[in-house]
This record gives C-alpha cells, structure tokens and sequence, in this order.
C-alpha cells in the first residue's frame, strides 16, 4: 500500500510568519512530488511540483524534497489571511496516478 | 476549453437509483482521470484513460461502477444501484503530460446519497 501522510491540522499562524507543510511518504521509489491548495468547496489546485533533492522556490513557496527521508515540505513566507486552506501533498510513484494525503489546514489569522 | 467542465455540480440521488457524472477536459489533454474526494479526506485515485483507452482501473471501488471515454475527449463516470457510502466529491482531471504529471482538476460533482 503506496501511502502519503500529512498531520490534519490546523495548523495556525500568525499573518506575516512562515507556515511549514510537511508531509512522508512510503515508497522510495517515487519519482515526483506535488503541492496541491483547495480551498474550502473548492477543486485542487496546483502550487508546485518538485522531482529533485533540494528545494525549489517559487515566489513566497518553497518546496523541500529529501528522498533519503522520504520526506517533502512546503514553507510559505509572509503568510496572508488568503492562503488559509488545506495543502495536499501528492506524491507520483509512477503509472500516470498522484496518491494524496489527507490534506493539513492551514489558518492564518490577521 | 479553457479548463476542466464537469457536470452536474451537485446530484442528490435516492438510494438505489443510477448517476452519471460528464467530465470535459482540457482540448488536446490525453490522459483524464477521475478521483473521489470525501469529506475531510484527500482526493481518491478511481480510474485513468489516455485518449479511448482505459488503462487502470485499480481504484474502482466495486462493479457498480463504471467509467467510459468513448472518443478519448469527454468522459462519463456511472455508477449503479447508488448507496449512501457513495456519497463524496467526484473530481475529474486531466493533463497534458507536462513535466512531472500535474494534474488539472475540474470544480467537481457533489453526489448525496439519501
């Protein structure tokens, strides 16, 4: 069983500080690994997607990849009110199919 | 189209009876997929198709139901003899093989079951 896991939340913070997304996966053998935002009665949408070790920055998200520790992160700096939702991280162990966390909600209170 | 359509965005449907849920990717995506989504819960992978062909259908989650994409373009999700643990989000997506697979997803449909 190919599993994604994410603490539920939520997580707080307070506007203007870094909100950190974390997220394990059980395969190592997966080759991509993505950052999904859904706002609440709302579809997925990507933030990111990252397939290297290392981080890769796009504007105030930061995605980080450690394959060795199976382990892939989203920071986001400057936290606004408006990116109160909940992140799911997804993870492409091959096959043309993403497996999803639960999803963590984030709360970024002014 | 400029996005992902899908269709009816809300089917309150008695136990027992039929639905079908329209998907409509993105023009020229080949590969579609559908996920259910429950309540509090991420998405659920069900089935894929690339153009016609539908290549997994691993995450069906009983004969009841039944995906088609006749024409590689629009897709239909059916499922038979509805029951109440049906009851979720089903979310269509598509993409166009971009790098790493991201997925495209449609606003989807929310089927209750009474």
């Amino acid at each position: 069983q190919k599993e994604v896991e994410q603490n539920s939340g939520p997580l707080s913070v307070p506007e203007g500080a870094i909100a950190s997304l974390n997220c394990t996966y059980s395969d190592r053998g997966s080759q991509s690994f993505f950052w999904y935002r859904q706002y609440s009665g709302k579809s997925p949408e990507l933030i990111m997607f990252i397939y290297s070790n290392g981080d890769k920055e796009d504007g105030r998200f930061t995605a980080q990849l450690n394959k060795a520790s199976q382990y892939v992160s989203l920071l986001i700096r400057d936290s606004q009110p408006s990116d109160s939702a909940t992140y799911l991280c997804a993870v492409n162990y091959g096959g043309n199919k993403l497996v999803f966390g639960a999803g963590t909600i984030l709360r970024v209170k002014s | 189209g400029a996005g992902v359509s899908q269709s009816p965005r809300y089917k309150v449907a008695k136990r027992g009876q039929d639905v079908a849920l329209r998907c409509d990717p993105i023009s020229g995506h080949v590969s579609l997929f559908w996920y259910q989504q429950a309540l509090g819960q991420g998405p659920e992978f069900l089935t894929y198709f690339q153009n016609e062909a539908q290549l997994d259908k691993s995450g069906l989650p009983s004969d009841r139901f039944f995906a088609e994409r006749p024409e590689g373009s629009v897709s239909t999700l059916k499922i038979q003899r509805t029951q109440q643990e049906d009851s979720a989000v089903y979310l269509c997506a598509s993409t166009g093989g971009g790098p790493g697979g991201e997925l495209f997803f449609g606003e989807g449909s929310r089927l209750t079951v009474l």
